[in-house]
């Protein structure tokens, strides 16, 4: 396995159009999560999934956000009406199941988003 | 709010000398993980070193090694003999499940 995968990479849209993101975590870890990292500042918490299960969402997680993870495999990350303050790198991170391992959560190399 | 203050906005060291980052953090639960990730430039995160907070021994890895002090709620990354690899952002984080993150600490090496 060659860690977690994001794509695409990069996106660049115009304001109002829906953007899509993918995140392929690593095989075996059933938890996966997505952070927002704006310039100059440390990822912030989007949302949480335990295999398929949505189980936590940030106050930053607008109504134009969406997040799934139909299989409890790979997920998706979709924004709605994109707007500016919508750029920023999108990271998906993932970690095995509680008591497996140390605890640590594995990112990938982010999606980085540019709303025109 | 719970939150990581990592109050360095920059840092600078010379090549095979020794800087310490510092980080405090907020938390009212009693056990906990705090992290150091290493995040280079355009290039994705990665875990420098963990730290359980039940455990009183500070954590290590070869060049990197934490002190962490529970009571003051303190935990600064110390990284020896500094390489040129070494620079990059510094990003401490606590875990409740997801991580919080600190601003970061950018941290350049001077050969």
């Amino acid at each position: 396995d060659t860690g977690v995968s994001q794509n695409p990479r990069h996106k660049i849209t115009k304001r109002g159009q829906n953007v899509t993101f993918r995140c392929d975590p690593i095989s075996e870890h059933n938890r996966l999560y997505w952070y927002r990292q704006t310039l100059g500042q440390g990822p912030e918490f989007l949302t949480y999934f335990q295999n398929e299960a949505q189980l936590e969402k940030s106050r930053l997680l607008s109504d134009r956000f969406s997040a799934e993870r139909p299989k409890g495999s790979f997920s998706t990350l979709e924004i709605q009406r994109t707007e500016q303050g919508d750029s920023a790198m999108y990271l998906c991170a993932s970690s095995p199941p509680q008591g497996v391992g140390n605890n640590e959560q594995f990112f990938g190399p982010g999606t980085r988003l540019t709303v025109l | 709010a719970q939150t990581v203050t990592q109050s360095q906005p920059e840092m600078s060291v010379q090549e095979a000398e020794t800087v310490t980052l510092s980080c405090t953090y907020d938390t009212s639960e009693s056990d906990y993980y705090l992290f150091w990730y290493k995040q280079p430039p355009s290039r994705q995160m990665i875990l420098v070193i963990r730290q359980e907070a039940y455990k009183q021994q500070n954590a290590t890895e070869n060049r990197f090694s934490v002190n962490f002090q529970k009571a003051a709620k303190s935990f600064s990354l110390k990284i020896s003999d500094s390489q040129l690899g070494d620079a990059a952002m510094y990003f401490c984080a606590r875990s409740q499940g997801n991580l919080i993150f600190g601003k970061g600490t950018k941290l350049s090496v001077k050969p």
